[in-house]
């Protein structure tokens, strides 16, 4: 049983930039989250998917930010025209069971925009 | 007033100690409770999940909740050094699953 996996791991970008994650959750998890986390604070929640229905999204998440969830399996997190602020660790969470939210955590995305 | 507040510590405790770590809460309709480990860059690890009033034991681990106060906590007998960690706790159960969490507690275990 793989764990939920993250790619890149580390990202570098300027500042203006366009940078896309992927998350691949645990096989047959129905749920995906994704958080954001910066230094010192615990993660916060960003969105949420339940198979491909995006359902919900905080207000953390700007008009810059987009997710999807196409077929059910990975999910991408783009951040558009990306600012310093934005620098933080992008971490998606899976889960298996409805009524249940014992999330499983990938490694995460560092994201540093200079 | 933070959803889910956290001593942020750092708590210090001598190896074998017992570390003691609280969590209170301010949703009433949260129903379930998470507490992950965090090493430093990595991401959070699940250790326990508490979803009725009372305590909860998994190993050196016990989890405890009371609903009408509002509070978690998480006991770790005979600390280790390789305990040193933030940790994290968390409520969900509100809305979606999504989990809301606090800051996190940074505990060393000092040999």
């Amino acid at each position: 049983d793989t764990g939920v996996s993250q790619d890149p791991r580390h990202k570098i970008t300027k500042r203006g930039q366009n940078v896309t994650f992927r998350c691949d959750p645990i096989s047959e998890h129905n749920r995906l989250y994704w958080y954001r986390q910066t230094l010192g604070q615990g993660p916060e929640f960003l969105t949420y998917f339940q198979n491909e229905a995006q359902l919900e999204k905080s207000r953390l998440l700007s008009d810059r930010f987009s997710a999807e969830r196409p077929k059910g399996s990975f999910s991408t997190l783009e951040i558009q025209r990306t600012e310093q602020g934005d620098s933080a660790m992008y971490l998606c969470a899976s889960s298996p069971i409805p009524g249940r939210e014992t999330q499983y955590f990938g490694p995460g995305t560092r994201l540093l925009v200079l | 007033q933070k959803e889910v507040e956290q001593n942020s510590g750092p708590l210090s405790v001598p190896e074998g100690a017992i570390a003691s770590l609280n969590c209170t809460y301010s949703d009433r309709g949260s129903q379930s409770f998470f507490w992950y480990r965090q090493y430093s860059g990595k991401s959070p690890e699940l250790i326990m999940f508490i979803y009725s009033n009372g305590d909860k034991e998994d190993g050196r681990f016990t989890a405890q909740l009371n609903k009408a106060s509002q509070y978690v906590s998480l006991l770790i007998r005979d600390s280790q050094p390789s305990d040193s960690a933030t940790y994290l706790c968390a409520a969900g159960g509100t809305s979606y699953g999504k989990l809301t969490f606090g800051q996190g507690t940074i505990l060393t275990v000092h040999p």
